[in-house]
């Protein structure tokens, strides 16, 4: 497509149970990054893919997160339990490549996750 | 110390002035630097990058990139109420995967 594309764009769901967020990123574009937004503060950054593989995960907050890439291309963020502290946006972007000339990252339109 | 730092503002401009918005950073080996802007509830959008010391201009904003002093600044000319926005810095070091974003500057160009 020509953009990055997530969904769903708003997910309200109760405390306790599991969510998928879904991401699919510019064709061709072989980085896809996940970020987390809360209210009124800066981007936090999840997990890396180059490919299907995530050579960095640091950034997932716990073990309930978990997130995949299939074919190169679609990945699903997964939380499990989710909790209030899960409210957030949370941001997909793709880059052509990871490093070099093409890195610059785009970002998708957000799924806006509200746990009650 | 915090790897990219910005000021948070909010920076308030007149209509048609320029806004300089600035962005320093700690890794003394980052290579890419990004400005993103992004308004409330919505998504970063890229506004542009640069890559080498020096100023590079699209439209009316330029990006300004000072490696030795480890600062990358955005200027806005002509500012209009339709900037206002939060604009975001972004730092990659050279074989880094992951750009390290601050935590931006909200800019309010009041008519």
């Amino acid at each position: 497509g020509a953009g990055v594309s997530q969904s769903p764009s708003n997910k309200v769901t109760e405390k306790g149970k599991d969510v998928e967020l879904r991401c699919d990123p510019i064709s061709g574009h072989t980085a896809l990054y996940w970020y987390r937004q809360s209210l009124g503060q800066g981007l936090e950054f999840l997990i890396y893919f180059q490919g299907n593989s995530a050579p960095d995960k640091s950034g997932l907050p716990s073990d309930r997160f978990s997130a995949e890439r299939t074919g190169g291309s679609v990945s699903t963020l997964t939380i499990q339990r989710t909790q209030q502290e899960d409210s957030a946006v949370y941001l997909c972007a793709s880059s052509l490549r990871a490093t070099g000339f093409g890195n610059t990252i785009y970002f998708g339109e957000g799924s806006w996750l509200t746990v009650v | 110390q915090k790897e990219v730092e910005q000021n948070s503002g909010p920076l308030s401009v007149p209509e048609g002035a320029i806004a300089s918005l600035n962005c320093t950073y700690s890794d003394r080996v980052s290579q890419s630097f990004f400005w993103y802007r992004q308004y409330s509830g919505k998504s970063p959008e890229l506004i542009m990058s640069i890559y080498s010391n020096g100023d590079k201009e699209d439209g009316r904003f330029t990006a300004q990139l000072n490696k030795a002093s480890q600062y990358v600044s955005l200027l806005i000319r002509d500012s209009q109420p339709s900037d206002s926005a939060t604009y975001l810095c972004a730092v990659k070091r050279g074989g880094s995967y992951i750009p390290t974003f601050g935590r931006g500057t909200s800019l309010i160009v009041h008519p």
